[in-house]
Order: C-alpha cells, then structure tokens, then sequence
C-alpha cells in the first residue's frame, strides 16, 4: 500500500524566517512520482513540483526548495525567507504505477508578520 | 498550461435532491479524469478514477450508486451526487489526466456543496 506521511500537522514561524516541510512516503513500485501542491483559502490546488524516482536531484525554484532522499524515502520542502503569502495548507502527494495520486495530511503553515 | 474547469463553483441543495458537478478539460483531451472529495480540514481523498466510455472505477468505502460518474467525452466528466444528505457536504475537486508520458494530472478548482 502507498502513504505519505506529513507529520507536521501546523506550523507557525514569522516572516523571513526559513521553514521545512517533512514528508515520508512509502510504496512497493519502483516507478513512482512524488508532488508539492498548495492549497490556499480559495481551495484550487497550486501545483509546486513533481518529482520522479529516478531523479533525486534537489530543486530549487526562487524561495522554494526541494530535497529529495529515496534512502530515508523522504522529499522535504524548504521556504526560505517566508513571506505571509506563503500561509497555506501545503500537501505532498504520492503516485505510483497505478497512476492515482495519495495525498498526505497536510500542512497548514501560517506566516505570521 | 493546461486548464481544467468545474461548474458550478459552489451548490447549496436541500436533503434529498441530487446535484451534478461538471469537469472540463478546455484545451486537451483527458482520457482520464479522477474525483476527490476534501472535508474541512482534511486531505483529499480519491473517490473515483474515471475513463472515457467505461465505467467508473470506485475506491473502496465510495457508494457507487450515491456517486455517479459519467465520463461522455474526451473533455468532460460529470460526478452525480444522488439523494444528497448533509454528510454530503464538501469540497469536490476534479483532475484530468494528460498523458505525456509523466502522468500529469491537472486538477480544477474545486466545486463546494452544502446540504442543507
């Protein structure tokens, strides 16, 4: 069975400081993709990134960043100089050979001014 | 990119009558369209996997004859959600598959009902 963990259910920082992320994630498949997407109060997901099993380089995108380890099967997001824009629920994904995305508990980050 | 949409945005409808939610790619052809289902503050949960003149494939625990999926066309699905109760309420939200050889899926923005 797939699952992503997202242990963090909330969290506050204030702004410009920096923020990570965590997800975990297990499956059997050896061909899978790993996502980020945001979810502001509007509800429409904003894609981040997708990430594929073979590819563990690390991302980075301006403020956003993305470290992936297949070794410890985790793909962790970093904010860096956090801006109150950023205060969302934040979810990583999961989607294996069967194509269906698993969706992780989600984050819920405030940035606080 | 490509745009998926979903009408209506937002539906309020009394206990007992039935409301249908449209899902549209507007510039590809998604032989794949996927329905989730968000309550308040929690993640979203894969009901149903849709393909282009099948039937609907339903994850375990989804009543397939309360939700009923129609995928007509190359670029629209329609999810019925039949004698609709207020623990029907919640935040449905499409995603069409554009097969690039990357599984891309690309979701709508999501379609609210309330049932009274």
């Amino acid at each position: 069975a797939q699952k992503v963990t997202q242990a963090q259910t909330e969290i506050s920082v204030v702004e410009k400081e920096d923020v990570t992320l965590d997800c975990v994630y297990e499956t059997r498949d050896t061909t899978y993709y790993l996502f980020w997407y945001k979810q502001p109060p509007s509800g429409e997901l904003v894609f981040l990134i997708r990430r594929n099993s073979f590819d563990e380089q690390n991302e980075i995108s301006g403020r956003y960043s993305w470290n992936f380890q297949k070794s410890t099967s985790s793909f962790n997001f970093t904010i860096t100089a956090s801006q109150v824009v950023d205060s969302a629920v934040y979810f990583c994904a999961l989607s294996g050979e069967d194509d269906k995305i698993i969706f992780g508990k989600g984050t819920r980050l405030h940035i606080l001014p | 990119g490509a745009v998926v949409s979903q009408h209506p945005s937002w539906v309020i409808c009394k206990s007992g009558t039935s409301v249908k939610i449209e899902c549209r790619s507007l510039d590809f052809q998604a032989t794949t369209m996927f329905w989730y289902r968000q309550f308040p503050k929690q993640s979203l949960m894969l009901m149903a996997t849709s393909n282009e003149g099948s039937k609907a494939t339903y994850e375990q625990g989804v009543e397939k004859d309360k939700f009923l999926i129609n995928h007509a066309s190359l670029t629209l699905s329609t999810l019925t959600v039949t004698s609709a109760h207020p623990e029907d309420s919640s935040f449905y939200i499409c995603s069409a598959r554009f097969f690039d050889g990357y599984n891309e899926q690309f979701f709508g923005p999501g379609t609210r009902l309330t049932v009274l």
